[in-house]
């Protein structure tokens, strides 16, 4: 198993362009979270999914932000316009069943500067 | 959600064991007590475990108080490569809690 893939690691974009996190769960897994980790805030839960369905979004930032799950096998982030406030560590989680009992797998993280 | 208390660091030596307590007073008879830690430059990584009783894998044991107002990670032999910031968190299946919500966890070093 190759466990979460999230691309690219690394994103160094200018201020007010559009940029898109990718996440590939792992097969069988039907739960999708994004989370979102800075100094001062530590780590964030941003999004997640159910069935590819988003379930709570409330830790969004703001609209600038939005995530899609078109399919059980992918998901991604978008910052559009990205503002150098955006600069963090984005990870992507995947985990089997929604019992609330099952242990999640973390991807190894999109490091993202916007200058 | 339930809140859990953890010290922001400690720190211990190689080849001895590591107890890393978390304090939940107001856990409820639901709560799951999870523990992940994360590595420098990782992701953050599944630990353990537990509802009531004590618990055991290849990676640690999870003590759980009598009254589940605290519990102990441990860690028998801790190695250069435990070091790293360990979280624990309460996960209410019940409530759909699906969300795991992170704290500012406990930082542990360990000395060669």
């Amino acid at each position: 198993d190759a466990g979460v893939i999230q691309s690219p690691r690394h994103e160094v974009t200018e201020m007010g362009q559009e940029v898109t996190l990718r996440c590939k769960p792992i097969s069988g897994h039907n739960s999708l979270f994004w989370y979102r980790q800075t100094m001062m805030r530590g780590l964030e839960l941003l999004i997640y999914f159910n069935n590819n369905v988003p379930i709570d979004d409330s830790g969004m930032p703001e609209d600038r932000f939005s995530a899609k799950m078109p399919n059980a096998s992918f998901s991604t982030l978008k910052i559009q316009p990205s503002e150098p406030r955006d600069s963090a560590v984005y990870f992507c989680a995947s985990s089997r069943g929604s019992s609330g009992t099952k242990g999640y797998t973390f991807g190894s993280g999109t490091r993202l500067t916007v200058v | 959600d339930a809140k859990t208390t953890q010290p922001n660091s400690m720190e211990s030596n190689e080849e001895e064991p590591v107890h890393l307590p978390c304090n939940h007073s107001t856990i409820s008879g639901t709560d799951y007590i999870h523990w992940y830690r994360q590595l420098p430059s990782q992701g953050p990584e599944y630990v353990i475990h537990g509802l009531t009783s004590n618990v055991n894998n290849r990676m640690a044991s999870l003590a759980i108080a009598e009254d589940r107002k605290s519990s102990t990670l441990i860690l028998h032999r801790a190695t250069l490569r435990d070091a790293a910031v360990y979280y624990c968190i309460l996960r209410d299946p019940i409530q759909g809690a699906q969300k795991l919500v992170f704290g500012q966890g406990t930082r542990l070093t360990i000395n060669p």
